[in-house]
């Protein structure tokens, strides 16, 4: 069974198009993560939800924006894309830690393109 | 917010050699240092960690080791195998799930 999904796995769009990405899991936990890995592989973290609540947002441009419907799903939608916006974006989930690391599992990823 | 670097950013072995990947990071209060491996196409998954009350954690061929005071940590992993070569991260845990990644050495282990 496929712990952290994500949908779809990849995505080609127009520059200026509005667009989601879908990330389940069903591990349990009760927190989620978005990370952004860029054409040289470096992975950056850009938001996280707690039981559906925003505790992190690493000043992300206001066009991303999380939603998250119930502690297993968080989405993201990005509108007006622009080309910088061309990556990988990983979902991931674990239990929530405040100063304690709880390990995070990865999604597949989708690789988004914006033309 | 921390800044971890990493290096080398590639690293070539012969199959049975030993490979370090060493890392560094700024701020002192990071106290968990995760190992992420990442094969072509797949996202990130974790090798091993270690809590900064830990000098050295091993684990079969893979080890690290943890110098707080210098705030270096450090990845080995002996007689490597073909199915080694991926892409490392290493990372540091700051607070409320921030998990701060270097930029990753690529590792090809060469029959």
């Amino acid at each position: 069974d496929t712990a952290v999904s994500q949908t779809p796995k990849y995505l080609v769009t127009q520059m200026g198009n509005d667009k989601s990405i879908k990330c389940e899991q069903n591990l349990g936990h009760d927190t989620m993560y978005w990370y952004k890995q860029d054409s040289k592989k470096f992975l950056k973290i850009m938001f996280s939800y707690n039981n559906k609540e925003l505790i992190i947002n690493e000043t992300v441009p206001n066009r991303f924006s999380p939603k998250s419907p119930d502690k297993a799903h968080l989405n993201l939608h990005i509108n007006s894309l622009e080309l910088g916006d061309s990556a990988v974006y990983f979902c991931a989930s674990s239990q929530f830690g405040d100063t304690i690391y709880n390990e995070q599992f990865f999604g597949p990823g989708t690789r988004l393109t914006v033309l | 917010g921390e800044n971890v670097e990493q290096h080398p950013s590639t690293l070539s072995v012969q199959e049975g050699d030993s490979a370090v990947i060493k890392c560094t990071y700024s701020d002192s209060a990071s106290n968990y240092f995760p190992w992420y491996k990442q094969e072509l196409g797949k996202g990130p998954q974790l090798i091993i960690d270690i809590r900064s009350n830990v000098g050295e954690k091993k684990d079969q061929r893979i080890a690290v080791t943890l110098n707080k005071t210098a705030k270096h940590f450090s990845l080995h992993i002996t007689e490597t195998q073909p199915e080694d070569s991926a892409v490392y991260f290493c990372a540091a845990y700051y607070l409320l799930g921030r998990l701060y990644f270097g930029r990753g050495t690529q590792l090809t282990v060469w029959p």
